[in-house]
């Protein structure tokens, strides 16, 4: 199952509200998580279930969808939040993930 | 608090089998699946394979050929064995365990990571 990320890099503010979107190549249900990748760091949970937030993730974080199409929202983008965001689905064999979304600073 | 822990060599030879262990802290090795993920520099993750507590793994059909995913609950690690590297093997090697025993559960703990280099 092949996931595709847009936008591939996008420049916010901060307070900005910032929208990432996952396409799957076929029904996912929601078995779709979303991960956020500091430099020289291991991936971190921050979404699974397209929409249930990871303990401790702070609220401004939130995801939806089902199917093939599912979304990421920052609702107000803080400095800690520049990072790179990638969606994986666990639907199925081979998991697999998005080319990830690299939020940079305006 | 459940950590893991990659070790191995950072540099191996084309031709030859890149060999990794991940070491379990604070948890047994039961119920979960344990997982092993690469990142090519400036690339996305790849999913490499995961093993259960049985010993049933899962391959990513693309390296299904050379990859071997095993466990070892007296030492509480498992390992990667993946052969006839060349240099698109190169990559930070991660081991990760799911959040939960769902069949769909995302993966909840990460290494660190180990940045292996193929190169004569």
């Amino acid at each position: 199952i092949q996931l595709t990320q847009s936008p591939s890099s996008l420049s916010a503010s901060v307070g900005d509200r910032v929208t990432i979107t996952c396409r799957a190549s076929q029904d996912i249900s929601s078995y779709l998580v979303w991960y956020q990748q500091k430099p020289g760091k291991a991936p971190k949970l921050l979404i699974y279930a397209a929409s249930t937030l990871q303990s401790g993730v702070p609220s401004r974080f939130s995801g939806s969808g089902s199917g093939t199409d599912f979304t990421l929202t920052i609702s107000s983008l803080q400095p800690e939040d520049f990072a790179t965001y990638s969606c994986q689905q666990v639907n199925s064999y081979p998991l697999t993930f998005g080319g990830g979304t690299k939020v940079e600073i305006k | 608090q459940v950590q893991l822990q990659e070790s191995g060599p950072g540099l191996v030879k084309p031709s030859e089998t890149l060999s990794l262990t991940c070491t379990v802290s604070g948890g047994s090795l039961s119920s979960f699946s344990w997982n092993w993920l690469r990142q090519p520099p400036g690339k996305a993750v790849e999913w490499i394979g995961n093993v259960y507590y049985s010993g049933h793994t899962n391959y990513n059909p693309s390296l299904k050929r050379r990859v071997t995913v095993s466990i070892d609950p007296s030492k509480n690690h498992f390992s990667l064995k993946l052969n006839s590297v060349t240099a698109a093997d190169t990559a930070v090697y991660y081991c990760a365990r799911a959040l939960s025993t769902s069949r769909w559960a995302p993966l909840g703990y990460w290494g660190q990571g180990t940045l292996v280099t193929v190169s004569s």
